[in-house]
């Protein structure tokens, strides 16, 4: 199993600020996933984050509000800019690694924008 | 899109076995089957996958109908520490959505 660490685990953020969420793996993963979980809401993904080229955006979501960045192949990082109280939510990374078809979570980082 | 229905909550008892349905009507021939739960305060963790055969581990089994439009995750013995939301998802190739899953409460 891949263990994924997640920083910030927790902050309060000022509204109209940015924020930059980093995620790192403890071995080398071919897939890594951003997700994001409004209070008392399921999972929706956010962008899959690609090696070395810019990421791909689900549906509703746009690099400008959510730019990520992953330089080599244990980490990753999500910005969540112009932040809005809308944004106050659970930001999860998940990593597929390239033995298998399993999908592991990080503890995620939960953010909240007054 | 493939999708899944769950019930929205289910209760055991604690030390009994649980049977969570997921209907998935819509599921492709490349579909896997995967069951992830979420604890309070904690990311998604990982039970069970399968594609047509039913599957054993250590945390639960997976039964998977002939027609594939259905399965079922089995707690052969449920616990307080499984008290969680129980997701269904199927999953091909990088796409992996979540339903609203299952809330699963067991009662002491």
């Amino acid at each position: 199993s891949a263990v994924i660490s997640q920083k910030p685990s927790r902050d309060i953020c000022q509204r109209g600020t940015s924020l930059t969420i980093q995620c790192q793996v403890d071995s080398q993963v071919t897939m890594m996933f951003w997700y994001r979980q409004q209070p008392g809401q399921s999972l929706t993904l956010i962008a899959t984050a690609n090696q070395g080229s810019e990421a791909t955006y689900e549906s509703g979501f746009v690099i400008d509000k959510f730019p990520i960045s992953r330089p080599n192949l244990t980490f990753s990082t999500l910005t969540v800019s112009n932040m809005s109280p809308e944004d106050s939510s659970i930001y999860l990374c998940s990593v597929e690694q390239a033995s298998g078809n399993t999908i592991y979570f990080g503890e995620g980082s939960w953010l909240t924008v007054v | 899109d493939a999708k899944t229905t769950q019930p929205n909550s289910m209760e055991s008892n604690e030390e009994e076995p649980v049977h969570l349905p997921c209907n998935h009507s819509t599921i492709s021939g490349t579909d896997y089957i995967h069951w992830y739960r979420q604890l309070p305060s904690q990311g998604p963790e990982y039970v069970i996958h399968g594609l047509t055969s039913n599957v054993n581990n250590r945390m639960a089994s997976l039964a998977i109908a002939e027609d594939r439009k259905s399965s079922t995750l089995i707690l052969h013995r449920a616990t307080l520490r499984d008290a969680a939301v129980y997701y269904c998802i199927l999953r091909w190739n990088n796409d992996m959505r979540f339903g609203a899953g299952t809330r699963l409460t067991v009662k002491p």
